[in-house]
This record gives structure tokens, sequence and C-alpha cells, in this order.
């Protein structure tokens, strides 16, 4: 089955930096990697997402990129704010004749943008 | 109006009670989902039903019972609870698009702590 890595698990940045975080998956089948955001208290929420016939994707002050060869993606937040802060979670799922998606989630990191 | 709910929002239980979490999407979706998120904020699979059938049942102990009463709802159903069941559970749910990318949308959590 598939595994996702995810670094780092915590990572604190200065208002207005940028920051990334790194995944890297196994499952070379996989197509769809979605990223979601999940703050305190409340269910994750998709940000963005990339898939696998593309290599960049932005949105705004987001971006992914993907590099098939090297098995991994990652998320690019720039000129982060304080409503950034919440823990960012990557995921990857190989296509299925199946209905039903299985995705497989990194362990998430935690992001704080200091004022 | 909220898309993903879940009731209830918190529960706090003895061991050796049976309990039941629901869920129910608005959003005319045909797949729903049940994650176990753990202390350390991993999210991973436990049961996915696609049109009330049961698709997807990740190594989850037969005292997890989910239950689909139609499209929109997914109860999930704990017997003899565990300390090691206390985590947050979210569900989530998905349209089959036959493209393998679809996104899932995620409900507040259920917060289960048993003592």
């Amino acid at each position: 089955g598939e595994n996702v890595e995810q670094h780092p698990s915590t990572l604190s940045v200065q208002e207005g930096d940028s920051a990334v975080i790194k995944c890297t998956y196994s499952d070379s089948a996989s197509n769809y990697f979605p990223w979601y955001k999940q703050e305190l208290g409340k269910g994750s929420q998709l940000i963005i997402d990339i898939r696998s016939n593309v290599g960049e994707k932005k949105d705004q002050r987001i971006a992914v990129t993907l590099n098939k060869t090297a098995k991994h993606f990652s998320l690019h937040i720039t000129e982060t704010q304080p409503e950034d802060s919440a823990v960012y979670f990557c995921a990857a799922t190989p296509f299925s004749s199946g209905s039903a998606r299985q995705l497989t989630f990194g362990s998430g990191t935690q992001l704080t943008v200091l004022p | 109006d909220t898309a993903v709910s879940q009731t209830p929002k918190y529960l706090v239980t003895q061991m050796g009670n049976d309990k039941s979490i629901k869920c129910e999407q608005n959003l005319g979706h045909d797949t729903m989902y049940w994650y176990k998120q753990d202390s350390k904020k991993f999210l991973k699979i436990m049961f996915s039903y696609n049109n009330k059938e049961l698709i997807i049942n990740e190594t989850v102990p037969n005292r997890f019972s989910p239950k689909s009463p139609d499209k929109a709802h997914l109860n999930l159903h704990i017997n003899s609870l565990e300390l090691g069941d206390s985590a947050v559970y979210f569900c989530a749910s998905s349209s089959y698009l036959g493209t393998g990318q679809e996104t899932q949308y995620f409900g507040p959590g259920t917060r289960l702590l048993v003592l």
C-alpha cells in the first residue's frame, strides 16, 4: 500500500516569510496529491491539489510542486500571515477503478506564523 | 449550512461503554468515510461506504461497526470502548467522478475521550 512521509512535523516562520512543507510517497501508481489545512477544532479543508500530469500549480499565495520521478511533492506558502497557522496534511491516492478514493495522509505539519 | 456535520462534537465516556457517532452530509455525495486521528495528528482511514455499501474496511477492530441508513448518513458505532479508542474521529464525503481524483470534504470531528 501507499506510504506518505511528511516533513517537518513543526515549522515556525515570521509573518511575511515563506513556508515549505515536503512529502514523499511510495506508490508510483499514485496520481492525485491533495493538501489539507486543519485549524484548531475544525475538520480538514482542501486548500490545493495537483494531478500527476502537471508539475506545478499555484493559487494566490499557495503553490504545490510535484516530482513524479523522485516521488515527492511540496507545499509552498508565500507571504505568510498569522491566519495561515494550522496543521497541514499532504495526501496521496492511486487511481482505482473502485468508487472510493483511499487517501493516505502524511503525519501533518504544525505551522506557526509569528507576528 | 454545514456541508458535513457530526454529532456529538465531544464525547467523554467510561471504558466498556457502547457509543455512537453520527455523520450527515448535504452535498449529495455518494461516498462517505470515517477517519481516526490519533494524538500525534495522524489521520488514518477506517471505513468507506459508497451508495450505502462498504467499500473500504481497514484493519479496524470489529468493535467498530459503521452503519449507513442512506447515502447522506454514515454512523459509527463503537462497542466495549477501550482507552486506546480515545482520538478525534472525522467523517468525510466525496462524489464519485470516475477520475480517481475526487475531493473529500471533512466534518469538524468528534473528540472521543475514554476514561
